[in-house]
């Protein structure tokens, strides 16, 4: 089956620190990755995604990259800002049949950045 | 682009009675709309899936009689919780598919909902 185990936090960081958020997948077929970002009481937030292997996927100083070959898809930011203290979700998604797409997530990763 | 409202994004109700929550792609068509259910500090936990126009299709272990879904048009998809428990207390979150055929969702801020 399809599944996301991504880095259990909580992780507490400095502001300016370096920030990286592990992210493997086990999936059939060609999945499509993508990183969430959820903010204190608000739905999920698009932040980056790729869709197949060696893309990078870039947003807001975050970066991703599809590596098929360690089924990898690690979230790095090099200088975190207290703003973005956040629950970051890895998520794959799979064409189950023509047009119908179903996204797995991970369990969440707390981030908390410290000023 | 690509923005998802819902609607209440609290809601407070009685034990029994239903509530329903409104889901809309603001500025595109959605064919595909997706229900959520996240408990607190975890992931998110998907419900069903509904289609413009057909039945939704549900997850194993969700009781389609307890939560409605209807997916009248393709900017709006409602989620009724019927003769609602406190078990049924949860952040409620739906996510919209760009027709087309774009695998990203897009999702809405969510409504709490506390059953008393």
């Amino acid at each position: 089956g399809n599944s996301v185990t991504q880095m259990e936090g909580p992780v507490t960081l400095s502001e300016e620190a370096f920030l990286t958020i592990n992210c493997t997948y086990t999936a059939t077929g060609y999945p499509s990755l993508f990183w969430y970002v959820q903010y204190p009481g608000e739905g999920l937030q698009l932040l980056l995604k790729a869709t197949k292997a060696d893309d990078k996927g870039s947003n807001k100083g975050f970066e991703a990259t599809y590596r098929k070959e360690t089924t990898s898809f690690h979230l790095e930011k090099g200088s975190v800002q207290v703003s973005d203290s956040a629950v970051y979700f890895c998520a794959l998604s799979v064409r189950l049949r023509s047009n119908d797409y179903k996204l797995s997530f991970g369990a969440g990763t707390t981030v908390t950045v410290r000023a | 682009g690509a923005v998802v409202s819902q609607h209440p994004s609290r809601v407070i109700c009685k034990s029994g009675t239903s509530v329903k929550i409104e889901c809309r792609s603001l500025d595109f068509q959605a064919t595909t709309m997706f229900w959520y259910r996240q408990f607190p500090k975890q992931s998110l936990m998907l419900m069903a899936t509904s289609n413009e126009g057909s039945k939704a299709t549900y997850e194993q272990g969700v009781e389609k009689d307890k939560f409605l879904i209807n997916h009248a048009s393709l900017t709006l998809s409602t989620l009724t919780v019927t003769s609602a428990h406190p078990e049924d207390s949860s952040f409620y979150i739906c996510s919209a598919r760009v027709a087309g055929g774009q695998d990203t969702q897009y999702f809405g801020p969510g409504t709490r909902l506390t059953v008393l």
